[in-house]
């Protein structure tokens, strides 16, 4: 799986909205990119994934560059409740059974 | 909404005694997995299973540990003989419903066991 880097944190003012950037310049065709988040130490939380076009659900947004080497997750009004680590993964769906590889990802604080 | 669901919440054992931790994953999910994350470390990859066989499993995976599908519902991780170090939160996940030509589906992961080894 294509390696991503994430800065190590980040923090939002309460009602703004937070872009959470994410490099992954190596990633390859069929690499999909996922987005999760984890709250203190509760299981890893699904939020968005995407593989070229740009995504919409009712959490959040995923902006994928046109070269597809970066993208950005955006929390249109983050709440004081989105404070969490948010992890990026690349990986290929059918391969390597859909694991996926954490790594440190951005601790986001969202403040009042 | 459909979840994963995870006992013991939080289990304490000894040294060298054998563990079991206890998944459901969603129902009509067809691949699992098992993750630990040692405290204030990466969440790490242990083993991913389907159709009841191994898929694939990372070096932390050795001959100590375990999984199986006793049964339509339920998903095991066993750990034979425990040391200090398997000291972690251990996620369960599941992904993949098998619907349509999608192939991208998303894991979703429980809550989590605590496991405390004394």
């Amino acid at each position: 799986d294509a390696k991503t880097t994430q800065p190590p944190s980040m923090d939002c003012a309460e009602g703004r909205a937070a872009n959470l950037p994410c490099n992954h310049s190596t990633i390859s065709g069929n690499e999909y990119v996922y987005w999760y988040r984890q709250i203190h130490s509760q299981g890893p939380q699904y939020i968005i994934h995407g593989l070229k076009n740009n995504e919409t659900n009712e959490m959040a947004s995923l902006i994928i560059t046109e070269d597809r080497k970066s993208s950005t997750l955006i929390l249109p009004h983050a709440t004081l409740r989105d404070t969490a680590v948010y992890y990026c993964i690349v990986r290929a769906p059918n391969t390597n059974a859909g694991k996926s590889t954490f790594g440190d990802g951005t601790t986001l604080t969202v403040k009042p | 909404e459909p979840e994963v669901t995870q006992t013991p919440s939080h289990q304490v054992t000894q040294m060298g005694q054998e563990v079991i931790l206890r998944c459901v994953p969603i129902s009509n999910h067809l691949y699992f997995y098992w993750y630990r994350q040692i405290l204030g470390q990466k969440v790490e990859f242990l083993v991913s299973f389907y159709n009841n066989e191994i898929s694939e499993k990372s070096e932390i995976f050795d001959d100590q540990f375990s999984v199986e599908r006793p049964d339509g519902s339920n998903f095991t991780l066993k750990i034979r003989s425990t040391k200090l170090e398997d000291s972690a939160m251990y996620f369960c996940a599941s992904s993949d419903p098998g619907w349509g030509q999608r192939h991208d589906y998303e894991q979703y992961f429980g809550p989590g066991t605590r496991l405390t080894v004394t």
